[in-house]
């Protein structure tokens, strides 16, 4: 596609029960980045994938969060057993490569509302 | 932990006027950029300048940067209603750093 796709562009879950979002990012970009939004805490910096690694994965909120990249390509963000305080919006970008002067494309994003 | 802090945290102008917002950020940094979110979505990149830039021009934008006070600015000259958004200031060293984002500043334009 022409740019960055996540789905579901809205997802509305249970207390308790799991979800997992999905990132498309745009083809030959090796750098995938995992954002969360919300009021309270403004954009916060989740996650990053060279290829298919994650050096860091210090910038996830809790253990229940996880995140995967399969073939240099898709990347799913999955959280466990969602609580209130996940409700966000959560963003995904991608660029050409890790540097800072490699433009981030943002993607539409998924709006979490956990009940 | 936010970088960026910009203010004001909400400006209203009418159409056709300049809008200007401001950026401060807390330790050096190698560049600075500016996006613009509209309702609350995806955001979009609007200009990118380094550290040793003081100034950059991107049609109707114009963004400084003043390494010594640690600040930046966004000017956005002639405005329209389409330029209604929050823009938000971001600062990192890219890699396994991400990004990091200032609250930003939503931006009115009344017709």
């Amino acid at each position: 596609g022409a740019g960055v796709s996540q789905s579901p562009s809205n997802k509305v879950t249970e207390k308790g029960k799991d979800v997992e979002l999905r990132c498309d990012p745009i083809s030959g970009h090796t750098a995938l980045y995992w954002y969360r939004q919300s009021l309270g805490q403004g954009l916060e910096f989740l996650i990053y994938f060279q290829g298919n690694s994650a050096p860091d994965k210090s910038g996830l909120p809790s253990d229940r969060f996880s995140a995967e990249r399969t073939g240099g390509s898709v990347s799913t963000l999955t959280i466990q057993r969602t609580q209130q305080e996940d409700s966000a919006v959560y963003l995904c970008a991608s660029s050409l490569g890790g540097g800072l002067l490699n433009e981030q494309f943002f993607g539409p994003g998924t709006r979490l509302t956990v009940l | 932990s936010q970088q960026g802090e910009e203010d004001p945290q909400a400006l209203s102008i009418q159409e056709g006027e300049n809008a200007t917002m401001n950026c401060s950020y807390k330790t050096s940094i190698n560049n600075l950029q500016w996006y613009r979110q509209n309702s609350g979505r995806g955001l979009v990149h609007l200009i990118l300048i380094r550290s040793n830039e003081r100034e950059k021009h991107s049609g109707r934008l114009r963004v400084t940067l003043d390494t010594s006070k640690k600040s930046s600015s966004l000017l956005i000259t002639a405005s329209r209603a389409a330029d209604t958004a929050s823009y938000f200031c971001a600062t990192g060293r890219g890699g396994a750093d991400g990004l990091t984002f200032g609250k930003g500043t939503h931006l009115i334009i009344q017709p």
